[in-house]
């Protein structure tokens, strides 16, 4: 079973709040990455994560935090967020970072900044 | 000049026609290569990995051409729900690590 989870699947919040996005997967993948999708273009590679640890950040914004507190688990906390921060948030494991190895995505989070 | 680019769409097609995508990709050290489609507003979906072999899933066949760096996606006899956007997508795994998505092709599959 190739199944990605995240919660929530909608999130509203304004530009002080702090708020964390969840991911899971028990499929014993041990490469998790975020992505984020604006409206019309393709999703852009955010953070990876290789055996729980940071193995890529794409000059992400501090704003922008993650967290891996296990295999199975992958967390983006949000602090400070800006208005052109909303976009579609996609979590994907692999079995292993980099080739050959497919990615499979969760069905995202999608954030509005207001 | 993009590292991976894709064949502007939308193609607006009838059913049961034929229908190919390319995809060009400009780092040599690219590595893994793959189809994915993604329906509006939803994740993307693995439609099948390429390979130098060519390798065929049903309607669907992919080709690399990794002298020419392209990718192909064909599909034979299309169908209503075939209707989504394609998403080329390359790994580059030489001295550290890149997922590069191309912009997609949105096909229109008509009745």
């Amino acid at each position: 079973d190739t199944e990605v989870t995240q919660t929530p699947k909608h999130l509203v919040m304004g530009m002080t709040n702090k708020k964390s996005l969840k991911c899971e997967q028990h499929m014993g993948h041990r490469a998790m990455y975020w992505y984020k999708q604006k409206a019309k273009k393709p999703p852009e590679l955010m953070f990876v994560y290789s055996y729980e640890k940071l193995s890529i950040n794409e000059s992400v914004p501090s704003r922008f935090s993650p967290e891996c507190p296990n295999s199975s688990l992958l967390n983006l906390h949000l602090h400070a967020l800006q208005p052109e921060d909303s976009a579609l948030y996609l979590c994907a494991s692999s079995i292993e970072q980099g080739p050959p190895y497919e990615q499979y995505f969760g069905p995202g989070t999608r954030l509005t900044v207001t | 000049r993009k590292e991976v680019e894709q064949d502007p769409g939308p193609f607006n097609v009838p059913e049961g026609a034929t229908v190919a995508f390319n995809c060009t990709y400009s780092n040599s050290a690219s590595q893994s290569f793959f189809w994915y489609r993604q329906d509006c507003r939803k994740e993307p979906k693995l439609l099948m990995s390429v390979y130098s072999s060519g390798n065929e899933d049903g309607r669907f066949t992919a080709q690399l051409n990794r002298a020419s760096q392209y990718i192909s996606l064909l599909i034979r006899d299309s169908k209503l729900s075939d209707s989504a956007t394609y998403l080329c997508v390359v790994n580059i795994g030489t001295g550290g690590f890149k997922t590069i998505f191309g912009a997609g092709t949105r096909l229109f599959v008509k009745a």
